[in-house]
C-alpha cells in the first residue's frame, strides 16, 4: 500500500563516510525498485534501480541491495558528500518504470563536516 | 537525461477557484504520465495514471470531478484542480515513463509545483 508518515528518520553521517539507507517494500509482487533522491522543493531525482531478479547492482558512488525474503531495499552511498543531503525515497512497481509507483516513507540524509 | 518541466512552479489561489497544472515530457514521447501529491514531509501519493488519448485512472480515494486529468498529447498532460479549497494547497508532482530502455525504463519526474490555497 501507500507510504505515508509525519516526520521522516533522520540519517546523520560525517562527510566522506559510507551511508546505508534502508526501505521496507510493501508488495512481494514487485518486480521493480528504483531509489530517488529529492532536494527540499524539488522533484525526485533517479539514482539507482533494480529488478526483482538482481540482489546487488552497483552505480557511481552508490549500491543497491535487494532482499526479497524479507522485503527489504537498501541504498550505499559510499564516500557521502554534503551534496548528498537530501530526502531519499525508495519506491517499487509490479512491472517496471511504466507502471506506477509505490513509494517508501523516505530518509532525509544530513551530511556534516 | 530525459527532461519533464512543470508549469507554472508555484501558484496562489483563492478558495473555489480552478488551478490547471501542466507537465511537460520536453525531448521524448511519453505514453504514460502519472500525477502525485505530496504534503510537507511525507512521501509522495500516488494521484492518477494519464494514458495519451484515454481517460486517467485514478487511485482509491481520488475524486475524479476535482482533480481533472487531460492528456492530450504524447508531451502533455494537465491536472486541474477544479473549486480548490485550503486543504488542496499541497505538492503536485508529475511524472513521465520513457519505455524502450535497455534496462532503465524509469519515470522522469518534473520539478513540482507548489499549489497554496488561500
Amino acid at each position: 500500500g501507500e507510504s505515508v508518515g509525519l516526520h521522516l528518520p533522520t540519517l546523520s553521517v560525517q562527510e566522506g563516510d559510507n551511508s546505508i539507507i534502508n526501505c521496507a517494500y510493501s508488495n512481494s509482487a514487485s518486480d521493480y525498485f528504483i531509489w530517488y533522491k529529492q532536494e527540499s522543493g524539488k522533484g525526485p531525482q533517479f539514482i539507482i534501480d533494480i529488478r526483482s531478479n538482481m540482489d546487488k547492482r552497483q552505480g557511481q558512488r552508490v549500491t543497491v541491495l535487494l532482499n526479497k525474503t524479507v522485503k527489504h531495499l537498501s541504498l550505499q552511498i559510499a564516500a557521502t558528500q554534503p551534496g548528498d543531503s537530501a530526502v531519499y525515497f525508495c519506491a517499487e512497481s509490479l512491472t517496471g518504470g511504466t507502471d506506477k509507483l509505490i513509494f517508501g516513507t523516505g530518509t532525509r540524509l544530513q551530511v556534516f563536516p | 537525461g530525459a527532461v519533464v518541466s512543470q508549469h507554472p512552479s508555484w501558484v496562489i489561489c483563492k478558495s473555489g477557484t480552478s488551478v490547471k497544472i501542466e507537465c511537460r515530457s520536453l525531448d521524448f514521447q511519453a505514453t504514460t504520465m502519472f500525477w502525485y501529491r505530496q504534503f510537507p514531509k511525507q512521501s509522495l501519493m500516488l494521484m492518477a495514471t494519464s494514458n495519451e488519448g484515454s481517460k486517467a485512472t485514478y487511485e482509491q480515494g481520488v475524486e475524479k470531478d476535482k482533480f481533472l486529468i487531460n492528456h492530450a498529447s504524447l508531451t502533455l498532460s494537465t491536472l486541474t484542480v477544479t473549486s480548490a479549497h485550503p486543504e488542496d494547497s499541497s505538492f503536485y508532482i508529475c511524472s513521465a515513463s520513457r519505455p524502450g530502455l535497455a534496462f532503465s525504463d524509469t519515470q522522469y519526474f518534473g520539478p513540482g509545483t507548489r499549489l497554496t490555497v488561500l
